[in-house]
């Protein structure tokens, strides 16, 4: 079965630090990572899309670091506010045909 | 503006009964799809339509049934053959290239079997 493995479960990060989060997936085929953002209550949100022939994408204080080689990939929050404590997931897919394959989530909390 | 909306926000069930969730969209995508999430559990797929008047199941089938008449459209009925409906329940739409914008979701209905 396709999988999208994410850690950790949870992660508690002090205000101003880093928050890395991160993914590994099996299916050679897939050519679309994106990162989703949920907060409480929330449905998720469209955070941060990398496609595999680059190593690196950075959105503000958001980057996604991207190994083809390891089939992994990571988010790195740079910066962490506790506006950005919310529900994290990954997810892969191939861009062009087929749904994407979640991750189960890594809730964030970052400390005052 | 361009979204989804999703009704009701709380929904409440009896024991026995079916309930239908609203998924409505504007964003003029072709695909839609209903997740469950539990805590812990993560996204589940319910079901799927990349098209009009087609859909197929998704890993927890069982005890839920859709239709999609409508492009914009997807309800998702929670039968009585579901035994555990209480969840936070997702819709989700995305276009055929999902890079132009990813899955779109909708603000969510919990439901509660009471």
């Amino acid at each position: 079965q396709q999988q999208v493995k994410q850690s950790p479960q949870s992660l508690i990060v002090q205000k101003g630090g880093i928050s890395i989060i991160n993914c590994a997936y099996e299916n050679t085929a897939f050519d679309y990572f994106p990162w989703y953002q949920q907060f409480p209550g929330k449905g998720p949100a469209l955070l941060i899309a990398i496609r595999p022939d680059v190593s690196e994408k950075k959105e503000g204080r958001f980057t996604i670091s991207f190994n083809k080689s390891a089939k992994q990939f990571s988010l790195h929050i740079m910066d962490s506010q506790p506006g950005d404590s919310a529900t994290y997931f990954c997810a892969a897919s191939r861009r062009s045909q087929g749904n994407l394959i979640f991750g189960k989530g890594t809730k964030l909390s970052v400390k005052p | 503006d361009g979204g989804i909306t999703q009704s009701p926000k709380y929904l409440f069930r009896k024991e026995g009964q079916n309930v239908t969730l609203s998924c409505e969209q504007n964003l003029n995508h072709d695909a839609m799809y209903w997740y469950r999430q539990d805590p812990g559990q993560g996204l589940r797929l319910i079901y799927y339509s990349q098209i009009v008047n087609d859909f197929q199941k998704g890993d927890i089938a069982e005890g839920y049934s859709v239709s999609r008449e409508k492009k914009e459209s997807f309800p998702l009925t929670v039968t009585s053959a579901q035994k555990n409906p209480t969840a936070f329940y997702l819709c989700a739409s995305s276009s055929f290239d999902r890079e132009k914008n990813g899955y779109t979701f909708g603000s969510g209905t919990r439901l509660t079997v009471v």
